[in-house]
């Protein structure tokens, strides 16, 4: 098993351009979540999906959109890149299981927004 | 609503004991976890303690949780250069882990 891969694992984008950070996993599993980390703040929660065609918002999802169209993909789309979006990307997955939320991280991907 | 809060840095000597603390918001939380991150990677499970123990052990690591005062410590024994890195408390939301800050752990030789 590869785990949660992501792509790329660097970007920078000018300002008011669009991309698509990518992000899979092999495990088949139904929970996926995307999740920005910046100095002194910790990780948050962007967008959710707990199952293919299903997604919803997390606690920062203002500039960004996902989509679940398969079990395995879940895509993080910056619709018109912000400075503030400079911030390292993190994409997690989990199967729902009495024992918690026990996620598993893909590498990262470092955005830099100029 | 939740929020977890940690000191930013630890400083100890190889071979010393290492307690990083962590204070969380939501009495409701049924599982509170620790995480690992290293220099240019993911987050990695390190252990995680359900809201009706006390303490859980796992070779090196010591999990002590007081429900009371909504604290939980992890204690690394005989710490060591590898162990250098963010460690991050969290604790379970609905449908999404709630994150601390992260404490920088350096270890020196």
């Amino acid at each position: 098993n590869a785990g949660v891969t992501q792509t790329p694992k660097f970007q920078v984008l000018k300002t008011g351009q669009s991309m698509t950070l990518q992000c899979a996993q092999d495990m088949n599993h139904e929970y996926m979540s995307w999740y920005r980390q910046d100095p002194g703040m910790g990780l948050r929660l962007i967008h959710y999906s707990v199952g293919a065609g299903i997604t919803d918002q997390g606690e920062v999802p203002n500039g960004y959109n996902v989509s679940r169209s398969t079990t395995e993909d879940f895509p993080l789309r910056l619709l018109s890149a912000a400075p503030s979006q400079t911030s390292v990307y993190f994409c997690a997955s989990k199967q729902p299981s009495s024992g918690g939320y026990e996620q598993y991280f893909g590498p990262g991907t470092r955005l830099t927004v100029t | 609503g939740e929020d977890v809060e940690q000191s930013l840095f630890l400083s100890v000597r190889e071979g010393d004991s290492s307690v990083i603390n962590c204070t969380y918001t939501d009495s409701s939380s049924t599982y509170l976890y620790w995480y690992k991150q290293e220099p240019g990677a993911g987050l990695q499970l390190l252990t995680y303690i359900f809201s009706n123990m006390d303490m859980k052990q796992d070779q090196r690591l010591t999990v002590l949780l007081n429900k009371k005062d909504k604290h939980l410590s992890l204690r690394i024994a005989d710490t060591q250069t590898g162990d250098s890195a963010i460690y991050f408390c969290a604790e379970a939301g609905f449908q999404k882990l709630v994150f601390g800050t992260g404490t920088r752990l350096l270890v020196s030789p």
